[in-house]
């Protein structure tokens, strides 16, 4: 099947710094691409959706100045946390479908110190 | 609003046991259905989904049927393994107004240890 991949999986910051996470689909292009969250114990929660060349969509009670994403090409949606704060530290999954079918990426651990 | 059920983990089983993962769900729509499974340090993989009442998904041994009478979509595996370890997400995926965009909502997970 398809395969997307996220960029990195675990990654530990200083309280305060940016954090960039790339989500690429390796062999078809995604106009749009999602955005999770997903705390200890609870579901994924959708943060927001990127859109190719446009803005993205966020989620009530998602900051977007927080969580900055770009989709600048078919093939890379990128978020940003922004000032990153201990109650950041969460797994971040990135989803593109095609056609039909949705295609994960492997998650990123994000743990702010 | 749409909402996924599944039970509480950790479940753990010793290898050719049976197994059952509870999954619920309430919808406005007719959703699709569909079983996640997230292995250690990997991302989610679809292990089966099912488009309408009374439809089977299967993949890997694992089975779940989707029942709109009860509102339920378990999955089941009839002897599990060690490789089956990992946790286990329902999710259903319901069309958002008249639009082309479909939300999905996924439950909490179940994580699954299967001791050899």
């Amino acid at each position: 099947g398809a395969v997307v991949s996220q960029h990195p999986s675990w990654v530990i910051c200083k309280s305060g710094t940016s954090v960039k996470i790339e989500c690429r689909s390796l062999d078809f292009q995604a106009t749009t691409m999602f955005w999770y969250r997903q705390f200890p114990k609870q579901s994924l929660m959708l943060m927001a959706t990127s859109n190719e060349g446009s803005k993205a969509t966020y989620e009530q009670g998602v900051e977007k100045d927080k969580f900055l994403i770009n989709h600048a090409s078919l093939t890379l949606s990128t978020l940003t946390v922004t000032s990153a704060h201990p109650e950041d530290s969460s797994f971040y999954i990135c989803k593109a479908r095609l056609n039909t079918e949705a295609f994960f990426g492997q998650g990123t651990r994000l743990t702010v110190v | 609003g749409d909402s996924v059920t599944q039970m509480e983990g950790p479940v753990t089983l010793s290898e050719e046991a049976f197994l059952t993962i509870n999954c619920t769900y309430t919808a406005t729509g007719y959703p699709s259905l569909f079983w996640y499974v997230q292995y250690p340090g990997e991302g989610l993989q679809l292990l089966l989904k099912a488009t309408k009442a009374d439809d089977k998904g299967s993949n890997k041994g694992f089975e779940a049927t989707y029942r709109k009478e009860t509102t339920s979509f378990h999955l089941e595996k009839g002897s599990v393994q060690v490789s089956d370890s990992a946790v286990y997400f329902c999710a259903l995926s319901d069309r958002v107004g008249t639009s082309g965009t479909y939300k999905y909502i996924f439950g909490t997970g179940t994580r699954l240890k299967v001791l050899a």
